[in-house]
């Protein structure tokens, strides 16, 4: 029963590529997070969403955005990659805001840039 | 910035010992405090959302405690089974989850 779903397990792309990174919840969940995880670093949040068409810059923003159309789709966007943004992509969601919410994740894109 | 320290960053146990690391947060506008484990191909998969000092929750032989005066909870595995081997991962709330690096638990058979 798979409730959080990112499109590529495994992706390598090109220096100055546009990327798409694709993630669908089926827990009509309102909030949306975008993260990536590096080695010996805990996961930095990159973008996160309260709503359709809302968008809230994370901690490390620079060289993405992201799109929220419809309620269960939350993009990741590459602009032009680059081989610092080599790394584990992990999208998660949110029942509500706060505290005490869990997060249910995808099972992650390991993106390499080359 | 918050700092959410975990320790060991990796951890070798015997089938069948138990074990316990370390989640430390700063204990200042403390909310929730949450434990994950993700296993190898897997999705981090929740285990814990603590609120109260003191609180203490189980789930199978999977426990963790809190203590939100001196900013740390623990995390105990009883009896380790190979199944038990992942990178476990603590969070704390401030407006949003600020998380550390893991703990990578490994059972030896």
């Amino acid at each position: 029963d798979v409730k959080v779903t990112q499109s590529s397990r495994y992706l390598v792309k090109r220096t100055g590529e546009k990327v798409f990174l694709e993630c669908v919840q089926d827990m009509d969940h309102e909030n949306m997070f975008w993260y990536r995880q590096d080695p010996g670093l805990g996961l930095r949040l990159i973008y996160f969403s309260y709503d359709v068409k809302m968008k809230e810059k994370g901690d490390i923003p620079e060289g993405y955005s992201v799109s929220r159309e419809k309620k269960e789709r939350f993009s990741l966007i590459l602009e032009s990659a680059s081989t610092n943004q080599t790394s584990m992509y992990l999208c998660a969601s949110s029942f509500g805001q706060g505290a005490s919410y869990g997060y249910t994740f995808g099972s992650g894109t390991r993106l390499t840039v080359v | 910035i918050l700092n959410v320290e975990q320790s060991p960053q990796s951890l070798h146990v015997q089938e069948g010992d138990s074990t316990n690391f370390t989640c430390s947060f700063p204990s200042s506008n403390f909310y929730a405090l949450h434990w994950y484990r993700w296993e190898t191909a897997k999705s981090p998969e929740a285990l814990f959302v603590m609120t109260l000092n003191g609180d203490e929750k189980k789930k199978g032989r999977i426990s963790a405690t809190l203590n939100t005066k001196e900013g740390y909870s623990y995390l105990y595995i009883k009896g380790s089974q190979p199944e038990d081997s992942a990178t476990y991962l603590c969070a704390s709330y401030n407006y949003q989850l600020i998380w550390g690096a893991g703990t990578k638990l490994i059972i030896k058979p």
